[in-house]
């Protein structure tokens, strides 16, 4: 299946700081690219949808300036916590589209995530 | 957002037992995934399913996409140690939505 890379795996950061999570896929062009929450023994939830080109969208409930999504090119998404706080610490998951070309069929490959600690 | 029930929660079995679970919803889905996610690490596509009855297979993996498209189903035969893991069924309402909804997850448990 399609490789989704997914950087850097683990951080830890203090009270305030900003971290830049990032998204690739490396075998194929995502125009689409999704940021996921997880919080432990729970499911996935989704946080925006980041589109190549223009805005992220993002779900509700969710800051959109304290989560900023920036999609620069067809295999780079980034997501970025700006002062993060101890309540933001959380396991952060990033997806991209991969469509079967010819085919009304695609698939959703995820990167390896990032476990984010505020301390 | 929805959420997708899926059962059972967590699972302990024998080395060598075969494994079921199921994902259902209260809405139609038009397609039907199967993840499993190990600690720490984002979740791994096991099974794409795309029309009403569909059943695939993957290795020791099946699933199916139940006909009234409310449901679906994983089994795992003969399991082995490295199948443990927690496994997410998640669905979407049409092709190229952006929200893939998540199922709660089962996790699995197997003792050699």
């Amino acid at each position: 299946g399609a490789v989704v890379s997914q950087h850097p795996s683990r951080v830890i950061c203090k009270s305030g700081t900003s971290v830049k999570i990032e998204c690739r896929s490396l075998d194929f062009q995502a125009t689409t690219m999704f940021w996921y929450r997880q919080f432990p023994k729970q499911s996935l939830m989704l946080m925006a949808t980041s589109n190549e080109g223009s805005k992220a969208t993002y779900e509700q409930g969710v800051e959109k300036d304290k989560f900023l999504i920036n999609h620069a090119s067809l295999t780079l998404s980034t997501l970025t916590v700006t002062s993060a706080h101890p309540e933001d610490s959380s396991f952060y998951i990033c997806s991209a589209r991969d469509p079967i070309p010819g085919q009304d069929k695609e698939k959703l490959f995820f990167g390896s995530g990032t476990q984010l600690s505020v301390l | 957002g929805q959420q997708l029930n899926q059962s059972p929660q967590s699972m302990f079995i024998q080395e060598g037992e075969d494994v079921s679970m199921n994902c259902t919803s209260s809405s139609i889905f038009n397609t039907w995934l199967w993840y499993k996610q190990d600690p720490g690490e984002g979740p791994v596509l096991l099974i794409a399913l795309y029309k009403a009855g569909e059943l695939t297979s993957n290795g020791r993996l099946t699933a199916q996409f139940g006909i009234t498209r409310k449901d679906s189903f994983l089994n795992i035969s003969a399991s082995i140690p490295s199948d443990v893991g927690i496994y997410f069924c998640a669905g979407t309402f049409q092709t190229g939505a952006n929200n893939l909804f998540f199922g709660t997850g089962t996790r699995l448990t197997v003792i050699p």
